[in-house]
């Protein structure tokens, strides 16, 4: 059966250092692969998107960015972090295709930054 | 906005009631999903309708669809407490290529 994993489960950083979010997806090959942000009580910003190794799809601009080095690895990343950064931050991963198959998502990394 | 609009935004019933839950949404969608999240976790995956359907069932849940009417709602019923949850709705179309999530629907189920 897949199963998806993020680390850490929670962070605490102050603002302008490094992030760096972990996802990884067992027992599936070629998923697409999601990065979404979710503000307390709110719902789901969909911020990076990937069909394949290398390919990023980027929705929101700002200071985050994303990499796909392995079929099955998706990082979220950041050079220096903002306040507005602080969030409920999901990966997610689909059945290859068009993205219309149902997304199963991780535990979610809890981001507090201060 | 291919984006579900879910109404209302919090509902409180007591356990044994039924719980019913709208979405609307602007574009044509291939399908319509809905989600439920607890407290501080990932979404879960609850049922998905495809726009050639009126009507689906899993369990307690009843899902329907209007496409004439751009609109969705599930049903939950016999609540139980640990029905407490955020449900979203989330349209599907190929022009988007892409899930969108509305602000979802907050139920808390008293016991």
């Amino acid at each position: 059966s897949q199963t998806i994993h993020q680390w850490p489960a929670t962070l605490v950083q102050p603002v302008g250092s490094p992030l760096s979010l972990e996802c990884t997806v067992e027992g599936t090959s070629n998923p697409n692969l999601y990065w979404y942000r979710q503000a307390a009580g709110r719902g789901l910003q969909l911020l990076f998107y990937s069909v394949g190794i290398g390919q990023i799809s980027s929705e929101v601009p700002q200071n985050l960015s994303a990499s796909r080095p392995q079929d099955r690895q998706f990082i979220l990343s950041s050079k220096k972090l903002l306040l507005s950064d602080s969030g409920f931050y999901l990966c997610a991963w689909s059945a290859t295709g068009h993205g219309s198959y149902e997304q199963y998502f991780g535990p979610g990394t809890r981001l507090t930054v201060t | 906005s291919q984006q579900g609009e879910e109404d209302p935004q919090a509902l409180s019933i007591q356990e044994g009631e039924n719980a019913t839950m709208n979405c609307s949404y602007k574009t044509s969608i291939n399908n319509l999903q809905w989600y439920r999240q607890n407290s501080g976790r990932g979404l879960v995956h609850l049922i998905l309708i495809r726009s050639n359907e009126r009507e689906k069932h899993s369990g307690r849940l009843r899902v329907t669809l209007d496409t004439s009417k751009k609109s969705s709602s599930l049903l939950i019923t016999a609540s139980r407490a640990a029905d407490t949850a955020s449900y979203f709705c989330a349209p599907y179309s190929t022009s988007g290529s892409r899930l969108t999530f509305g602000e979802g629907t907050q139920l808390t189920v008293n016991p």
